[in-house]
């Protein structure tokens, strides 16, 4: 099976601008989180979807938003983009049936300048 | 809320020696628990997992253990190898909360 997509893999956008990302799971997997990952806090949990729901979200601003289609791909929004943005966002499916593994993707490096 | 503490952050070891990465959580519902490698530039890879219901793992040189008592679990890596360099992630999640806690991560290095 192929591995979990994203797209773009690099963005670079300035401040106040809003941006789409992009995740496609692995063939069969309804469950799809997303995650940011910065140097100094790691990776935090952002949300997860599983059959175009959202069943849970983290700690982030409102500003951070996203959706799944019936074809389980997903897609992460962010509003009024801050220099604090700039990270990298990555996806992970899981099938969520007999296990919990998550398997992620390549992630997308978003500047915000 | 729900936190899971990391150490050490930094780890330097020799070539063959063994490495030890500890963990805490905080949420006693947690029932999941995978270790994740991350490679400079490339995405995060699950090398192991262990469930609550089971105290130790093992696979090749790596191994996990786990205390629900203390609520900790740690990863062993014995025989450490160059490849081994890399940062690993400790993470916990309730599966019905649909939701995984990472660690803040330990920066792994292997000195000739």
């Amino acid at each position: 099976k192929a591995g979990v997509t994203q797209t773009p893999r690099y963005l670079i956008k300035t401040r106040g601008q809003q941006v789409t990302l992009s995740c496609s799971p692995i063939s069969g997997h309804r469950s799809v989180s997303w995650y940011q990952q910065t140097p100094g806090q790691g990776l935090q949990f952002l949300f997860e979807y599983f059959s175009e729901t959202q069943r849970n979200k983290g700690n982030f601003p409102g500003r951070f938003s996203g959706r799944q289609f019936s074809n389980s791909r997903s897609e992460m929004n962010v509003s009024t983009l801050e220099l604090g943005d700039s990270a990298l966002y990555l996806c992970a499916s899981g099938d969520q049936q007999e296990t919990d593994t998550q398997y992620f993707g390549p992630g997308t490096r978003l500047t915000v300048l | 809320g729900e936190n899971v503490e990391q150490h050490p952050s930094t780890l330097s070891v020799q070539e063959g020696d063994s490495a030890v990465i500890k963990c805490t959580y905080s949420d006693s519902a947690s029932n999941y628990f995978p270790w994740y490698k991350q490679e400079l530039g490339k995405r995060p890879q699950l090398i192991i997992d262990i469930r609550s219901n089971v105290g130790e793992k093992k696979d090749q040189r790596i191994a996990v253990t786990l205390n629900k008592t203390a609520k900790h679990f740690s990863l062993h890596i014995t025989e450490t190898q160059p490849e081994d360099s890399a940062v690993y992630f400790c993470a916990a999640s309730i599966r019905s909360a649909s939701k995984i806690i990472f660690g803040s991560g330990t920066r792994l290095s292997i000195r000739p």
